[in-house]
C-alpha cells in the first residue's frame, strides 16, 4: 500500500518563507508522479495551487510554488500572508488511473 | 464557467445505499476523466474512485472495492457514485472532482455532499 507523507502541522511568520513537503514511505517522489498541491480553508471545497510538480493554477499568486527536493516534492510559500493560513494536501498520480493524496499539513501563519 | 453540483448525500443506516450524483456544465463532459474524493469529518482528503471520459474504463480505492460503483451518463452530463454496503467509515463530504488527464491533476472541485451513516 503506498503511503503519502506530509507534515502534520507546520508554523510560518508573517513575510517568512515555509516549504511543505510530500513524500513516500518507501521510495521517492519525482516529476513522473506528477505531484498536485491543494489549499483547503475550513468548510470550503479544496483549490488548486500547483500541478505538474511547479505549475501554478489560473490565478494563484507566484509567492506558491512546487518543486521535487531531495526525494520528495515540495511547495513553497514566500512572503507568508495570513490568509495562507490553511490545510494543504499534496496528491501523486500513481498512474492506471490511481490517485494517492497525502495527510494533509495545517499550516499556521503566527 | 465549470460548475459541478452534488447531490444525494444524507443520512443512512450502516449497510444501506445511496446514490451519489454530479451535475456538470461548462465543459465537454465527455472529454474527461472524473473522480470522487472523500473526506471525513476532521480528517483528510481520500481519492475513491475514478472513471474515464467515455466510461469505458473504472477505478477504485480498496477500501471501496465490491461495495461503489461510478459511472457516467455523458448524455446527461453527470458522474454517480452508487454505494452499497454502507459502513460509518463511509461518512463523509463527498466531492466531485474533474481531472485534467494530460498532467494528472484535479482541475475542478465541486462543493461536496455529505453522507452520513449512522444508526
Amino acid at each position: 500500500q503506498t503511503v503519502v507523507t506530509q507534515e502534520p502541522s507546520f508554523s510560518v511568520s508573517p513575510g517568512g518563507t515555509v516549504t511543505l513537503t510530500c513524500g513516500l514511505s518507501s521510495g521517492s517522489v519525482s516529476t513522473s508522479y506528477y505531484p498536485s498541491w491543494y489549499q483547503q480553508t475550513p468548510g470550503q471545497a479544496p483549490r488548486t495551487l500547483i500541478y505538474s510538480t511547479n505549475t501554478r493554477s489560473s490565478g494563484v499568486p507566484d509567492r506558491f510554488s512546487g518543486s521535487i527536493l531531495g526525494n520528495k516534492a515540495a511547495l513553497t510559500i514566500t512572503g507568508a500572508q495570513a490568509d495562507d493560513e490553511s490545510d494543504y494536501y499534496c496528491v501523486l498520480y500513481l498512474g492506471s488511473g490511481l490517485w494517492v493524496f497525502g495527510g494533509g499539513t495545517k499550516l499556521t501563519v503566527l | 464557467e465549470v460548475q459541478l453540483l452534488e447531490s444525494g448525500g444524507g443520512l443512512v443506516q450502516p449497510g444501506g445505499s445511496l446514490r451519489l450524483s454530479c451535475a456538470a456544465s461548462g465543459f465537454t463532459f465527455s472529454s474527461y476523466a472524473m473522480s470522487w474524493v472523500r473526506q471525513a469529518p476532521g480528517k483528510g482528503l481520500e481519492w475513491v474512485s475514478g472513471i474515464s471520459g467515455t466510461g469505458g474504463t473504472t477505478y477504485y480505492t480498496d477500501s471501496v472495492k465490491g461495495r461503489f460503483t461510478i459511472s457516467r451518463d455523458n448524455s446527461k452530463d453527470t458522474l454517480y457514485l452508487q454505494m452499497h454496503r454502507l459502513r460509518a467509515e463511509d461518512t463523509a463530504i463527498y466531492y466531485c472532482v474533474k481531472e485534467r488527464g494530460y498532467n494528472h491533476f484535479f482541475d475542478y472541485w465541486g462543493q461536496g455532499t455529505l453522507v452520513t451513516v449512522s444508526s
